[in-house]
């Protein structure tokens, strides 16, 4: 029944690896985004695609590469990891652009760069 | 200077005390606000929405918006121990706009 699942939910891991986190929803939606909250909870956009169309692109270090293989599916690939690049990275999804500002969260994957 | 302002407390009170949780802004295209409330190692979760100025009543939670001088709250009525988290505001330009911007959010203690 979980409406926004993400996996790992922890992913710990050593500078310069690459890892990814994956999300998946269920409730239908057609925008996925990917959020990042540091360790001070300043939650901060990343990604937007709707449609596996790529809408938002805020200022991200191009090591981070989202990939959208269907609209329920919202993968996010980190290459060469930074200490810096530790935080919780949250996915969330909401209905088609213009018909609501709420956004569903998943629980979240913290990543903590060794 | 950020978009949104938030101050981050932490904030402690007794159970049953009004809290009085609040956000500033500077962007005046910013229509659409709203409270999200998430709990330690969660997702945010909506808890109110309001388009522009006014109040919005639910329960024991009301938000209000001040679009004149850019100013949002959230107040909580007879506060429980359940109502500790950490509640983050968020507006937009647009309704269903994509980009949301957050507050840093306020860390809320309710005592019982």
């Amino acid at each position: 029944d979980t409406a926004v699942s993400q996996t790992p939910k922890y992913l710990v891991t050593q500078m310069g690896n690459d890892k990814s986190i994956k999300c998946e929803q269920n409730l239908g939606h057609d925008t996925m985004y990917w959020y990042k909250q540091d360790s001070k909870k300043f939650l901060k956009i990343m990604f937007s695609y709707n449609n596996k169309e790529l809408i938002i692109n805020e200022t991200v270090p191009n090591r981070f590469s989202p990939k959208s293989p269907d609209k329920a599916h919202l993968n996010l690939h980190i290459n060469s990891l930074e200490l810096g690049d530790s935080a919780v990275y949250f996915c969330a999804s909401s209905q088609e652009p213009g018909t609501s500002n709420e956004q569903f969260f998943g629980p979240g994957t913290r990543l903590t760069v060794l | 200077q950020k978009e949104v302002e938030q101050d981050p407390g932490p904030l402690s009170v007794p159970e049953g005390a009004i809290v009085s949780l609040n956000c500033t802004y500077s962007n005046s295209a910013f229509q659409y606000f709203m409270w999200y409330r998430q709990y330690s190692r969660k997702g945010p979760e909506l808890l109110m929405y309001t388009y522009s100025s006014g109040n919005k009543e639910d329960g024991r939670f009301t938000a209000q918006v001040d679009k004149s001088s850019k100013y949002i709250s959230l107040f909580i009525r007879d506060s429980q121990p359940s109502d500790s988290a950490t509640y983050l505001c968020a507006m937009s330009a647009n309704v269903g706009a994509q980009k949301l911007v957050f507050g840093q959010g306020t860390r809320l203690t309710i005592n019982p």
